[in-house]
């Protein structure tokens, strides 16, 4: 079973980083595309960043291109998100996704979420 | 950036069709998805490239369309499908959800 647990959320001030973790089970984590998207409370939902299997690759909206660094370590099944220059409007929770293994078209498994909230 | 315009609300009777349309602002071909997503809960796929029934989901869903206009339909409806459902476009970056559709019983 595919399993994707997030970590890492809680409250941050403007202006300041959080980093935000994601512990994958169930396959094999280094075949697969990977992915952050988050929501903001009670709105839609927005694709973060997405990484290619093996870290060299990385693709982000330019609402957060410069501040977030998504990264993985394929020995630890584990999928990061660094987000730095936090601002209000990042407020949401922030959901691991599974993406393709040869493309990353579609958003497979999500995990729980970890809800950031970026106020003073 | 591409925009996915989606009907903000659904009534429907249990038993009965639900169709949800989703619109692009530009062709996507067919890199469609849509997703559900029930009060509380993380989003869960159901259909990928426009007509594909995701792993372990009912025959109940299904969806159709190609270029700018795409249709979700499940039939029929049951208790179980009240949530809010999201087209996706992986056509071109930046990857974008429409708005949802909240699905509401009559």
């Amino acid at each position: 079973e595919v399993q994707l647990v997030e970590s890492g959320g809680g409250l941050v001030q403007p202006g300041r980083s959080l980093k935000l973790s994601c512990a994958a089970s169930g396959f094999t984590f280094s075949n697969y595309y990977m992915a952050w998207v988050r929501q903001a409370p009670k709105k839609g939902l927005e694709w973060v960043a997405t990484i290619s299997t093996s870290g060299s690759r990385t693709y982000y909206p330019d609402s957060v291109k410069g501040r977030f660094t998504i990264s993985r370590d394929n020995a630890k099944s584990s999928l990061y998100l660094q987000m730095n220059s936090l601002k209000s409007e990042d407020t949401a929770t922030y959901y691991c996704a599974r993406q393709g293994q040869l493309a990353r078209d579609w958003f497979a498994y999500w995990g729980q979420g970890t809800l950031v909230t970026v106020s003073s | 950036d591409i925009v996915l315009t989606q009907s903000p609300a659904l009534a429907v009777s249990l038993g009965q069709r639900a169709t949800i349309s989703c619109r692009a602002s530009e062709s996507v071909r067919s890199s469609m998805h849509w997703y559900q997503q029930k009060s509380g809960q993380q989003p869960k796929l159901l259909i990928y490239g426009a007509s594909n029934l995701a792993s372990g989901v009912p025959a109940r869903f299904s969806g159709s369309g190609s270029g700018t206009d795409f249709t979700f339909t499940i039939d029929p409806v049951e208790a179980d499908d009240i949530a809010t459902y999201y087209c996706q476009q992986s056509r071109n970056d930046p990857y974008t959800f429409g708005a949802g559709t909240k699905l509401e019983l009559k």
